[in-house]
């Protein structure tokens, strides 16, 4: 069946450094794909997502890269900052009843 | 305006004890979910209701039981309540395949 296989934390990162979470997919079909982002004692919301297959995802100077040739969705960002921290979820939504969550990665950004 | 709304937010109870938590989302959406998350922030689908039948059922024990009055609504009963269902709950909602809308949680203590 359809699965995520997302990147463990936690992850401790200084302020400014460089952020990449992986996320890999399995699926029968061309899902498409989420990152969620969960603050501390909030529910989940939505970051970015990419509906096919060399699709950018973009937002709060997030960056993810729908990659049909390694099955990626890798998170990015270039500079974190402490209001970052977070659970991160990637997420693949085969557009039908099929959605699997990976396990989160939990990122604590330090000054 | 709360897109997706849940009650109680804290749910404090002794176990063997009958509780439910409800949701309410007002963006029209066809499909609603329930998800449970643990103290490793693992979440995990329960159940999901598209336009008020039951889609997915994963393996949870019988005692929890979800109930859709219309398709806004999706509302968790747990009975006989046990230590082991001490977690976080979340309602979300979507349209197939689409981002989905999360409410703000209930966590529920079991004592």
């Amino acid at each position: 069946g359809d699965s995520v296989t997302q990147m463990e934390g936690p992850v401790t990162l200084s302020e400014e450094a460089f952020l990449t979470i992986n996320c890999t997919y399995t699926a029968t079909g061309y899902p498409s794909l989420f990152w969620y982002v969960q603050y501390p004692g909030e529910g989940l919301q939505l970051l970015l997502k990419a509906t096919k297959a060399d699709d950018k995802g973009s937002n709060k100077g997030f960056e993810a890269t729908y990659r049909k040739e390694t099955t990626s969705f890798h998170l990015e960002k270039g500079s974190v900052q402490v209001s970052d921290s977070a659970v991160y979820f990637c997420y693949s939504g085969a557009g039908s009843y099929q959605l699997t969550f990976g396990k989160g990665t939990k990122l604590s950004v330090i000054p | 305006d709360t897109a997706v709304s849940q009650t109680p937010k804290y749910l404090v109870t002794q176990m063997g004890n009958d509780k439910s938590i409800k949701c309410e989302q007002n963006l029209g959406h066809d499909t609603m979910y329930w998800y449970k998350q643990d103290s490793k922030k693992f979440l995990k689908i329960m159940f999901s209701y598209n336009n008020k039948e039951l889609i997915i059922n994963e393996t949870v024990p019988n005692r929890f039981s979800p109930k859709s009055p219309d398709k806004a609504h999706l509302n968790l009963h747990i009975n006989s309540l046990e230590l082991g269902d001490s977690a976080v709950y979340f309602c979300a909602s979507s349209q197939v395949g689409a981002e989905q809308f999360f409410g703000p949680g209930t966590r529920l203590t079991v004592l």
